[in-house]
């Protein structure tokens, strides 16, 4: 199985920040990656596919890149929405792994 | 606008079956897989497995191979997942969600229903 490693677990930061979150693959993807938003006693939310292609009504402070094994999701500019845990997942190959999470959380 | 509706919380015996349900409202389902995933108390997501709602083939990942069975009805657009052999280890939120892309099993997920929580205790 292809094994999904984000970082940081945990991230704090304020409002207004750019805040960047990385997803390693231990075996190439292209870029068959996803990125997910889960709030508290929520279901995860879809952020961004095929690596960089965001999904409808997410909001433009939201940005995907990378391919490869190697990802990033970035937040230009910290919302107080945007408080949450963070995964990625890879869709290269069964089972779809994702990535132990990232909380951001306020500064 | 499209949904996914889960049936209500489960509390089970260790050794028991649970099934839980997954209701598409609309078209939300024609064409496009469904998958289930699964999140531990405090922990990660793990996909158990999709279906696909028209045709009925399943796939299923190894962890949860002989003990794991999906299918659906086509009349009510519902999907069902019947995990049997339960033990404290299945204690976690069971979610169904649906595959972004039609026709396509491998892809990202858009629409996930609102959750199932299933607690196995003696």
């Amino acid at each position: 199985d292809i094994q999904m490693t984000q970082s940081p677990s945990t991230l704090s930061a304020s409002v207004g920040d750019r805040v960047t979150i990385t997803c390693r693959a231990t075996q190439t993807i292209s870029r068959w990656l996803a990125w997910y938003q889960q709030k508290p006693g929520k279901a995860p939310k879809l952020l961004i596919y095929g690596a960089s292609t965001l999904e409808s009504v997410v909001p433009s402070r939201f940005s995907g890149s990378g391919s490869g094994t190697e990802f990033t999701l970035t937040i230009s500019s910290l919302q107080p929405d945007d408080f949450a845990t963070y995964y990625c997942q890879q869709y290269n190959s069964y089972p779809g792994t994702f990535g132990q999470g990232t909380k951001v959380e306020i500064k | 606008q499209v949904q996914l509706v889960q049936s209500g919380a489960e509390a089970k015996k260790p050794g028991a079956s649970v099934k839980i349900s997954c209701k598409a409202s609309g078209n939300a389902l024609t064409r496009h897989y469904l998958h289930w995933v699964r999140q531990a108390p405090g922990q990660g997501l793990e996909w158990m497995g999709t279906i696909d709602p028209t045709g009925g083939s399943t796939t299923y990942a190894q962890n949860f191979q002989g003990r794991l069975a999906m299918t659906r009805d086509t009349s009510t657009k519902s999907v069902y997942i019947e995990l049997s052999s339960l033990t404290f280890e299945d204690t976690a939120v069971y979610y169904c969600a649906r595959g972004r892309d039609m026709a396509t099993i491998l892809c990202a997920f858009d629409i996930w229903g609102q959750g199932t929580m299933v607690t196995v205790s003696s």
